[in-house]
């Protein structure tokens, strides 16, 4: 166990929709990382919160959007479903964004499935 | 072309082999290196990790970095059953720098190990 818990593990959803992905990190982690898996594109980064600040933008469509709250908990908002958006969602979190020895922990996942 | 890039495999040995996988990178502002582990349906799970070229060891598992090829590799000595996973490479840079706070991952190797 890693200590970073996602919430929900699955989610299936209809076109269209709006959901939402929760990631707790590790007790004492500030960053936390959003990642997209899918099968032709493997692991790609989505977006870094560091503190409740952004930090950093990969390929994160404008459809999506993130936040980290005081209590250092983040959410992935998803909106406007299309079914290439059906994929692994993984949150990692660590210590200090960029740092020596503080390298990323990976929670399950969230399995989102768009019918 | 990727930024790194991995062999998918598949890859099957018989248990107590020596297994080789490998990444190449063509990002020369990547310094940090690492290993991850993936079982099926599960979230990724740090190996290992390396700062610039180098080896390290732990237990079966050696990583060696060779920045001037821009190829990384990662051995598994005694090779287990429970080794069977996929294995991603992933890399980045330091903080402040153009890969500031993200991980750049290989597509990943799928390894079967057969008793």
């Amino acid at each position: 166990d890693s200590g970073v818990t996602q919430t929900p593990k699955h989610l299936i959803t209809a076109t269209g929709q709006r959901v939402t992905l929760r990631c707790s990190p590790r007790s004492g982690d500030l960053s936390v990382y959003w990642y997209q898996q899918s099968l032709d594109q493997g692991l790609q980064f989505l977006i870094h919160y560091y503190n409740g600040e952004e930090r950093a933008k990969g390929n994160i469509l404008e459809r999506f959007s993130a936040q980290q709250f005081p209590d250092l908990h983040s959410e992935l908002n998803l909106s406007s479903l299309e079914l290439g958006d059906s994929a692994l969602y993984f949150c990692a979190s660590s210590v200090a964004p960029g740092q020596r020895n503080t390298e990323a922990f990976f929670g399950q996942g969230t399995r989102l499935t768009v019918v | 072309q990727k930024e790194v890039e991995q062999d998918p495999g598949p890859l099957s040995v018989p248990e107590g082999a020596i297994v080789s996988l490998n990444c190449t990178y063509s990002n020369s502002a990547f310094q940090y290196f690492m290993w991850y582990r993936q079982y099926s349906r599960k979230g990724p799970e740090l190996l290992m990790y390396t700062y610039s070229s180098g080896n390290k060891e732990d237990g079966r598992f050696t990583a060696q970095v060779d920045k001037s090829s821009k190829y990384i590799s990662l051995f598994i000595r005694d090779s287990q059953p429970s080794d069977s996973a996929t294995y991603l490479c992933a890399m980045r840079g330091v903080a402040g720098g153009t890969s500031y706070g993200k991980l750049t991952f290989g597509q990943g190797t799928i390894l079967t190990v057969h008793p």
